[in-house]
């Protein structure tokens, strides 16, 4: 059964900082990777989806990497601003499989 | 404005008593899907339905039951509610349940407690 882990479980950088969230997937036959951001009390949001074919997505400030041999992702958030302060997730999708499995998130708090 | 729309948003019930929490998509979305959060367990799947009148267990289905009579809508009904029921619950929705390129999109979010 496919697990996913996120690492680490929370974080707190200052203002500016450039930072990377990691994610980590037991099984290498997925059909995409998502990430997602969480504010309190709120729905997710999706940030970036990344295909099994692809190796990483860009959006703004934001990029992720996809290397599927090794299960893992990652989430680069540059110059990291106050409002980036969210829960961020990543799910993968499962080849023939139409569920989402998710980690537990990264808690980030980026201080002024 | 593309919308996965959740009813209620917040809700405070007592056991045994049968509740439906709707869920509707505006954008001809196929796929559907119900998630529970719950502290230090994540996101789990409840059920989902790749089409109107197909729907399949997720992880979690015990408890819960749903139905796809119309593309657009995909209510999650607890038929006797129970305590380990209280939870964040979120209704999603893509495109198609089958491709890969898919965004998935969620609703804000139904806060239940049962007590």
């Amino acid at each position: 059964k496919q697990e996913v882990t996120q690492i680490p479980a929370a974080l707190s950088v200052p203002e500016g900082e450039n930072l990377v969230l990691n994610c980590s997937f037991t099984d290498s036959a997925i059909y995409n990777l998502q990430w997602f951001r969480q504010d309190p009390g709120k729905g997710l949001t999706s940030l970036l989806l990344i295909q099994s074919s692809q190796r990483e997505q860009t959006s703004g400030r934001l990029n992720a990497s996809l290397d599927k041999s090794s299960g893992r992702s990652t989430l680069y958030i540059a110059a990291s601003q106050p409002g980036d302060s969210a829960t961020y997730l990543c799910a993968v999708r499962p080849r023939g499989y139409s569920t989402l499995t998710f980690g537990k998130g990264t808690m980030l708090l980026v201080s002024p | 404005e593309a919308q996965v729309t959740q009813n209620p948003r917040y809700l405070i019930t007592v056991t045994g008593k049968k509740l439906t929490v709707t869920c509707s998509q505006n954008m001809n979305h196929e796929y559907m899907s119900w998630y529970r959060q719950d502290p230090g367990l994540g996101l789990r799947q409840i059920y989902y339905s790749m089409n109107v009148e197909v729907t399949d267990k997720g992880d979690v289905p015990e408890g819960y039951k749903v139905s796809r009579k119309e593309k657009r809508n995909f209510p999650l009904i607890l038929e006797s509610p129970s305590p380990n029921q209280t939870s964040l619950y979120f209704c999603a929705s893509s495109l198609s349940g089958a491709t890969a390129g898919n965004t998935i999109y969620f609703g804000e979010g139904s806060w239940l407690t049962v007590v």
